[in-house]
């Protein structure tokens, strides 16, 4: 069956530390993947997306993600984390044959200062 | 280019009612979908529209519906709305079906049901 997990439904990180948030996906055929941010009462703002390119993409505001097929996932990763950066991110995965975005449950950052 | 925008940005209703909730696409997007998204969870795909045709419906009931009109806006109704319809509505658009560019979020409309 296809899904979408994000491991870790809080992470918290120190102000300028490495930020790592984990998502893997289930499907025999290789999906788009995407991550979404949400800020408090707002809606999703595209972080960054895979549609068999690169495997390495980069997104806004210092984000990027890697693609790895041998292990079926697309992990967030920023290098050093800001305040600005607490907020819900969302992997979701666009499975072909399914006109449709599949969300992951979603991970809560929050950045220690 | 304006975004996706949807209206009303909140609303209360009673349980038993009907609601409409509105949304209009991002310049030049074509398709568009509804998300509901319960407190404390990730969307949940409702339906989505191509070309105003409904191409694509997730696990809801009969009793949530839609529209999408020539110019690509898009209406969701709620009928016989229950407690558990509470939820903020996000509505997605994108400029083709594969979404191969992601699709562009509106700020989403917080329904209350009480």
């Amino acid at each position: 069956a296809q899904s979408v997990t994000q491991l870790g439904s809080h992470v918290s990180v120190s102000e300028g530390a490495l930020v790592l948030l984990r998502c893997n996906y289930s499907s025999s055929v290789p999906p788009y993947l995407f991550w979404y941010v949400q800020y408090p009462n707002q809606g999703l703002q595209l972080l960054l997306k895979y549609t068999s390119a690169a495997t390495l993409v980069k997104g806004i505001n210092g984000f990027e993600a890697e693609f790895k097929k041998s292990e079926t996932s697309f992990h967030l990763t920023k290098p050093s984390a800001h305040m600005s950066d607490a907020a819900e991110y969302f992997c979701a995965v666009f499975f072909f044959g399914n006109e449709k975005l599949t969300f992951g449950t979603g991970t809560r950052l929050t950045i220690i200062p | 280019e304006t975004g996706v925008t949807q209206s009303p940005t909140h609303l209360i209703k009673t349980r038993g009612q009907q609601v409409t909730l509105r949304c209009s696409s991002q310049s030049g997007h074509n398709t568009v979908s509804w998300y509901q998204q319960a407190l404390g969870q990730g969307p949940q795909f409702i339906f989505q529209y191509y070309r105003e045709e409904e191409n694509g419906r997730g696990n809801f009931p009969p009793r949530f519906s839609g529209l999408q009109f020539p110019n690509y806006s898009s209406e969701l109704n709620v009928n016989a709305l229950e407690l558990d319809d509470s939820a903020l509505y996000l509505c997605a658009s994108s400029a083709d079906r594969a979404f191969v560019y992601g699709y562009t979020f509106g700020s989403g409309t917080r329904l209350t049901v009480v």
